[in-house]
């Protein structure tokens, strides 16, 4: 396609489950994000993908968070025993190679942890 | 790390006036700094960016943004506000590799 798609668009699952999110970035892309949306906190940056370099994993916020990239592509977002506070809207977005160049948003994925 | 802090988490204007939102950066390095809009149901669009080039930016649907080092800001301006303007605004910024977004300040534009 021609934006990041993210999939689900929509996750409800029950605390203590695990859950995986999808990004697929803009063909060509080498930079991959992963930020988290909540309600008054702005965007919390998650991680960082950048080529074939290893990842900043600077912003996750526990261990039961973790993400991979393969091939340098798609991205999975997996969190471990979800907890209620989990919820939010987890956002992907990619980038050229260039620094300063502009980061391409996908919809996001909606998780409501009950 | 870099960071950004946006002072003011909601703003409100009426239809007309001047829209100011505030964004102050802290960096090592000199940074590239962007604003970005969210709509309401929508995703985030860039709006405009600031890359070492000219202080004063300008961007998409009027805003403008000015790089002011000894101040450490890059406000975001627009001398007349249009209700379509209310959204959700993100300041950004980047030392060349992630980018980290501040708390945002959400625009209410009254009619």
């Amino acid at each position: 396609g021609a934006g990041v798609s993210q999939s689900p668009s929509n996750k409800v699952t029950e605390k203590g489950k695990d859950v995986e999110l999808r990004c697929d970035p803009i063909s060509g892309h080498t930079a991959l994000y992963w930020y988290r949306q909540s309600l008054g906190q702005g965007l919390e940056f998650l991680i960082y993908f950048q080529g074939n370099s290893a990842p900043d994993k600077s912003g996750l916020p526990s261990d039961r968070f973790s993400a991979e990239r393969t091939g340098g592509s798609v991205s999975t977002l997996t969190i471990q025993r979800t907890q209620q506070e989990d919820s939010a809207v987890y956002l992907c977005a990619s980038s050229s190679v260039s620094p300063t160049g502009e980061l391409f948003f996908g919809e996001g994925s909606r998780l409501t942890v009950l | 790390a870099q960071s950004v802090t946006q002072l003011g988490s909601h703003v409100s204007v009426s239809e007309g006036a001047l829209v100011l939102l505030r964004c102050n950066y802290s960096s090592s390095v000199p940074p590239y700094l962007f604003w970005y809009v969210q709509y309401p149901n929508q995703g985030l669009q860039l709006l405009l960016k600031y890359t070492s080039a000219a202080t004063l930016v300008k961007g998409i649907n009027g805003f403008e943004a000015e790089f002011k080092k000894s101040e450490t800001s890059f406000h975001l301006t627009k001398p007349s506000a249009h209700m379509s303007d209310a959204a959700e605004y993100f300041c950004a910024v980047s030392e060349g590799d992630d980018m980290r977004f501040g708390a945002g300040t959400r625009l209410t534009v009254k009619p």
